[in-house]
C-alpha cells in the first residue's frame, strides 16, 4: 500500500464546477498535512496547509480527518486557471522529518 | 520570499559523463534540504534528504556513490550526478525548507531537466 494515495484523475470538469480531491495517508504518525499544486513540467508550489479545525482559503477548502486519515481538498467555482495536478504531501517524523508526496491527481477545467 | 533558485535549469550530456545541479536558497537559510526526481506523469521521488555540515540521508534505493550530495551552507546545496546513463534522464527538483519554519513548509526550486544520451 503506498504511504499517501489519491483519487487516480485525471478530473475533467466545465469552468464554475465544485470539484473535491481526496487523500488518505497509511502512517497515523503523520504530524503535517499540505495540498501542493504542480503545472506541467514546472515545480511544486504549496498551495495551501491541511489543519484538523478544517481551512478555507478563497474558492479552495481544505479537511482533515485523523481518525480516518483521510485529506480532502474541495474547489468551488473552478476557473481555467485551476488546471493543473493537485499533490497531497504528508510529512512525519521517523527521526528526521520526511515529507511523502502522494502521486497527484490532474484536473483539467474546460470553458 | 522564500524563493529557491537551481541551475542549470536543463543540460544535455553524454552517458559516462558527470553533471552538477545547485540548489540554493535566495533569500533565507536552509538548514535542510531535499533532491527529488521526477519521471514523466510520475509523481516526486524524493531521493535525499541533505542537512548543512553533515551527510546526506539517502532514500532507498538511491546510490550514495552515484548521487553525490554536499551541503556546504545554509544556503547552498549541490547534486552531482557521477557516470551519468540515459536511464538518470529526468526532472531533477531541489527544495529547502526554512530553519525557523515547521516540518512540511518547504520551497521548490524551479527543476533542471536532465538529458543523457
Amino acid at each position: 500500500r503506498k504511504e499517501v494515495e489519491q483519487d487516480p484523475g485525471p478530473f475533467n470538469v466545465p469552468e464554475g464546477a465544485t470539484v473535491a480531491f481526496n487523500c488518505t495517508y497509511s502512517n497515523s504518525a503523520s504530524q503535517s498535512f499540505f495540498w501542493y499544486r504542480q503545472d506541467c513540467r514546472k515545480e511544486p508550489k504549496l498551495l495551501m496547509s491541511v489543519y484538523s479545525s478544517g481551512n478555507e482559503d478563497g474558492r479552495f477548502t481544505a479537511q482533515l480527518n485523523r481518525a480516518s486519515q483521510y485529506i480532502s481538498l474541495l474547489i468551488r467555482d473552478s476557473k481555467l486557471s485551476d488546471s493543473a495536478t493537485y499533490l497531497c504531501v504528508v510529512s512525519l517524523n521517523t527521526g528526521g522529518f520526511k515529507t511523502i508526496f502522494g502521486a497527484g491527481t490532474r484536473l483539467f477545467v474546460k470553458a | 520570499g522564500a524563493v529557491v533558485s537551481q541551475h542549470p535549469s536543463r543540460v544535455i550530456c553524454k552517458s559516462g559523463t558527470s553533471v552538477k545541479i545547485e540548489c540554493r536558497s535566495l533569500d533565507f537559510q536552509a538548514t535542510t534540504m531535499f533532491w527529488y526526481r521526477q519521471f514523466p506523469k510520475q509523481s516526486l521521488m524524493l531521493m535525499a534528504t541533505s542537512n548543512e555540515g553533515s551527510k546526506a540521508t539517502y532514500e532507498q534505493g538511491v546510490e550514495k556513490d552515484k548521487f553525490l550530495i554536499n551541503h556546504a551552507s545554509l544556503t547552498l546545496s549541490t547534486l552531482t550526478v557521477t557516470s551519468a546513463h540515459p536511464e538518470d534522464s529526468s526532472f531533477y527538483i531541489c527544495s529547502a525548507r526554512p530553519t525557523d519554519r515547521g516540518p512540511g513548509e518547504q520551497y521548490f526550486g524551479p527543476g533542471t531537466r536532465l538529458t543523457v544520451t
